[in-house]
């Protein structure tokens, strides 16, 4: 059980295209997502924190306008970078935190597996 | 404001020894979580370990145990029986309910054969 997919897991664009990704909660409901960044050999930097059906809390130094999230559902958040550059890549990772009474550990955030973007 | 700090940037162990990976935090709450997740080349992370502060009581998963000292503010991860398997990035965090998690800097344990 918690499981959380993420698609792509790899994606390689030109400069000045956007790219979304995926995030879904598979067998549980999530309150809210969460979306990193990480960098080679460093801990994972939190963007921004999403709720279901609200707009999301972004981190500052985190432009929002960049990267636009979307949470339609308890168990789908999406990410799309906008008008990537080189600069944007790296690898991205989400996870959600599960209710209480889901059926996963309440109050625990569980990982997809991330997404390497690579901009040309 | 909360922080993790884990003081073993690397760390190695003998395959079938047992390794202690040490974590503290600095909190005034009185309630929270703690958790280790461990994050192998393939950068998946993975919930090895979690314990609810009000526990008194160690928390232990197959040959993953913890040894949590509120009063300290120590937390922990012991791994029995080393496989390569174990062979990973590992991260404690700390989070109040509701809140986000906040990370040490890992910890990057190699396992010899």
């Amino acid at each position: 059980g918690a499981v959380v997919s993420q698609h792509p897991s790899r994606v390689i664009c030109k400069s000045g295209t956007s790219v979304k990704i995926e995030c879904r909660s598979l067998d549980f409901q999530a309150t809210t997502m969460f979306w990193y960044r990480q960098f080679p050999k460093q801990s994972l930097m939190l963007m921004a924190t999403s709720n279901e059906g609200s707009k999301a809390t972004y981190e500052q130094g985190v432009e929002k306008d960049k990267f636009l999230i979307n949470h339609a559902s308890l168990t789908l958040s999406t990410l799309t970078v906008t008008s990537a550059h080189p600069e944007d890549s790296s690898f991205y990772i989400c996870s959600a935190r599960a209710f209480r009474t889901s059926g996963a550990a309440g109050d625990t955030q569980y990982f997809g597996p991330g997404t390497r973007l690579t901009v040309l | 404001a909360q922080t993790v700090t884990q003081s073993q940037p690397e760390m190695s162990v003998q395959e079938a020894e047992t390794v202690t990976l040490s974590c503290t935090y600095d909190t005034s709450e009185s309630d929270y979580y703690l958790f280790w997740y461990k994050q192998p080349p393939s950068r998946q992370m993975i919930l090895v370990i979690r314990q609810e502060a009000y526990k008194q009581q160690n928390a232990t998963e197959n040959r993953f145990s913890v040894n949590f000292q509120k009063a300290a503010k120590s937390f922990s991860l012991k791994i029995s029986d080393s496989q390569l398997g174990d062979a990973a990035m590992y991260f404690c965090a700390y989070q109040t309910s509701g809140s986000r998690l906040t990370f040490g800097e890992g910890t990057q344990l190699t396992v010899n054969p």
